[in-house]
């Protein structure tokens, strides 16, 4: 399994606050998703970065990638209470059937704090 | 307008039951997916379709069967419903492979 990891698994920070978050996953990828989830809400997507980039921004979100560590980051600048959420990483292979899946990690659950 | 809907979000029923959970998405999208979260918010695929190619995932149990009548449309379909089963149940889809899933909100079954 390819699944990722997310660290830590709980994060409170106080409003306007940076938080970052990390992801660890076991094989190579095409690409990979970072997602926010509200409570009682499906998943959302937040960005996608490829295997062969290692940057990537989207407004507040500043996402990373490392394939030599295989990691990624998710970084929120200025955070909001709007953002306590948990956010997970997903990386995709091609499990060798012509098949797409998604591996989730097991999610950062974050605080932002007013 | 819903992306992806899912209809009941809250299905409470008994074991040893049958249920189906209902899924739409007015994206256009060509690829579907069945998800299952637990209490602990892990996140597992299910199935995936696309193009009438249906991708099983090995250890789900074949009481679980999604069945499509067209592109947006994935129904869900659980026979013999066992303890075991009580998660949320999400939908999702997207345009192609390798590119972001649209989820519904969830579906959350408790078997009593």
């Amino acid at each position: 399994s390819q699944q990722g990891e997310e660290d830590p698994q709980a994060l409170s920070i106080q409003e306007g606050e940076n938080a970052t978050m990390n992801c660890s996953y076991k094989t190579s990828i095409n690409n990979l998703q970072w997602y926010r989830q509200n409570s009682g809400r499906g998943l959302v997507h937040l960005i996608l970065i490829r295997s062969n980039e290692r940057e990537k921004h989207s407004g507040r979100l500043r996402v990373t990638l490392d394939t030599s560590k295989k990691s990624s980051s998710l970084l929120i600048t200025a955070s909001r209470a709007a953002d306590t959420a948990s956010y997970f990483c997903a990386t995709d292979g091609d499990s060798g059937a012509g098949s797409y899946q998604l591996t989730f990690g097991k999610g950062t659950k974050l605080s932002v704090i007013p | 307008d819903t992306a992806v809907s899912q209809t009941p979000k809250y299905l409470v029923t008994q074991m040893g039951n049958d249920k189906s959970i209902k899924c739409e998405q007015n994206l256009g999208h060509d690829t579907m997916y069945w998800y299952k979260q637990d209490s602990k918010k892990f996140l597992k695929i299910m199935f995936s379709y696309n193009n009438k190619e249906l991708i099983i995932n090995e250890t789900v149990p074949n009481r679980f069967s999604p069945k499509s009548p067209d592109k947006a449309h994935l129904n869900l379909h659980i026979n013999s419903l066992e303890l075991g089963d009580s998660a949320v149940y999400f939908c999702a889809s997207s345009q192609g492979t390798y590119q972001p899933q649209h989820f519904g909100d969830g579906t959350r079954l408790s078997i009593l």
